[in-house]
């Protein structure tokens, strides 16, 4: 069985360009989360899916990102424009529904703003 | 507020014997613990899990404690391989009234020396 998909692996920007990072789930999970890691730091939500609806966006800064997830299978996240603090790995994981407690990880994406 | 604590950013351990590794927590709503191991360059892969209601998990050489009145797990990896050295996260969750999101701790390298 396939696992959590994630691309590109690694992005280099300069500041302000904007960038997006494309999430596949694993077959069959309804859930998918985005997560950002920063250096040295365990991962934190940035936004949960439950379907192709947005249950939980509370920490999306939404001023400069957006995330969607059409049909609700992959999901796409958007940095528009992309500040040098949004340097990190983000990544994406899946569960097979709310409440179910395991969440698999995508191997992320790096991003570099210069 | 970090909720969610890995008071030890690394640990070195001889090949054969135990590696313990440490994690605390303050919100006692949660109810749902994890363990995830990251290599360099991948996503975090879950290793194994704990529910509030079990104060010990095991799968093979890997056994999760649970000390709820302490708020405290911890993680045995016995015994300890080489290619256990990666840098290991401990999660907690609460269906209760977070929706299942995952707070994570800062992690602890293991290296584990032959």
């Amino acid at each position: 069985e396939a696992g959590v998909v994630q691309s590109p692996r690694y992005k280099i920007i300069e500041k302000k360009q904007p960038v997006a990072f494309w999430c596949n789930p694993i077959s069959g999970h309804n859930t998918l989360y985005w997560y950002r890691q920063n250096l040295g730091q365990g991962p934190e939500l940035l936004i949960r899916y439950e379907n192709e609806e947005a249950v939980d966006d509370s920490q999306l800064p939404k001023d400069r990102f957006s995330a969607e997830r059409l049909k609700g299978v992959d999901s796409t996240l958007k940095i528009q424009p992309a500040e040098l603090g949004d340097s990190a790995v983000y990544l994406c994981a899946s569960s097979l529904a709310s409440g179910g407690r395991t969440q698999y990880f995508g191997p992320g994406t790096r991003l570099t703003v210069l | 507020d970090q909720q969610v604590k890995q008071n030890s950013p690394s640990l070195s351990v001889q090949e054969g014997r135990i590696s313990i590794l440490n994690c605390d927590y303050t919100n006692s709503m949660f109810d749902y613990f994890l363990w995830y191991k990251k290599y360099p360059a991948e996503g975090p892969t879950f290793l194994i899990s704990i529910s509030s209601i079990k104060d010990k998990n095991e799968d093979g050489r890997f056994t999760v404690f649970l000390n709820k009145s302490a708020k405290h797990l911890s993680l045995h990896i016995v015994p300890s391989q080489p290619g256990d050295s990666a840098v290991y996260f401990c999660a907690a969750s609460s269906n209760y009234n977070q929706g299942g999101k995952l707070i994570f701790g800062q992690g602890t390298e293991l290296s584990v020396k032959p």
